[in-house]
């Protein structure tokens, strides 16, 4: 059982370059999310998406873009890497009746030089 | 907005012994939810425990259980018998489900196991 998975784990970008962040998870959950995670601080929410076709900002959603492809796949998108985007990512997903309740994937460490 | 405030940044304990991890929270919502996650180096996000806010009981996960004082706004994890295992960043996090459907999590907490 897979649950939330997210590729890849490590990328190494130069800034202005652009990259696609992916998650799929298999728990036929209807949100999902992603955060990311600075040194020294909680996750904070970029964008989340309530249901397929709809996504909705969250506190930090500057520079990102997404893509809920279906509902099993939610994408992040950098258009334009900065250094200020240097992080952790982590894709996560709930169910509908308990959207509380969230599954965390592995994480994407991103560096951009 | 939500605010949740991790007093701890660092906390050292003694295999076998117990330890308590504060966690503060500010809201003027009255129905939501509480949790602590676990992330070892590996980086992996683990629910630890779950605690809804009207439930005046407190939460309990084996060694794991919480100290829920909603006047207070404060969630306080507690483990028994600590094992090297447990060693961890911890975060408290908070859930309304009112604005953004998300998480807000604390600054965390590093706890040491000393063996």
């Amino acid at each position: 059982n897979a649950g939330v998975t997210q590729t890849p784990k490590f990328q190494v970008l130069k800034t202005g370059q652009s990259m696609t962040l992916q998650c799929a998870q298999d728990m036929n959950h209807n949100s999902m999310y992603w955060y990311r995670q600075d040194p020294g601080m909680g996750l904070r929410l970029i964008y989340y998406s309530a249901s397929e076709g709809t996504t909705d900002k969250g506190e930090v959603p500057n520079g990102y873009n997404v893509s809920r492809l279906n509902k099993r796949e939610f994408s992040l998108r950098l258009e334009s890497a900065a250094p200020s985007q240097t992080s952790v990512y982590f894709c996560a997903s709930s169910d509908g009746r308990q959207k509380e309740t969230q599954y965390f994937g592995p994480g994407t460490r991103l560096l951009v030089l | 907005a939500q605010t949740v405030t991790q007093s701890q940044p660092e906390m050292s304990v003694q295999e076998a012994e117990t330890v308590t991890l504060s966690c503060t929270y500010d809201t003027s919502e009255s129905d939501y939810y509480l949790f602590w996650y676990k992330q070892p180096p590996s980086r992996q996000m683990i629910l630890v425990i779950r605690q809804e806010a009207y439930k005046q009981q407190n939460a309990t996960e084996n060694r794991f259980s919480v100290n829920f004082q909603k006047a207070a706004k404060s969630f306080s994890l507690k483990i028994s018998d600590s094992q090297l295992g447990d060693a961890a960043m911890y975060f408290c996090a908070f859930y309304s489900g009112g604005g953004a459907d998300g998480l807000t999590f604390g600054k965390g907490t590093h706890l040491i196991i000393q063996p």
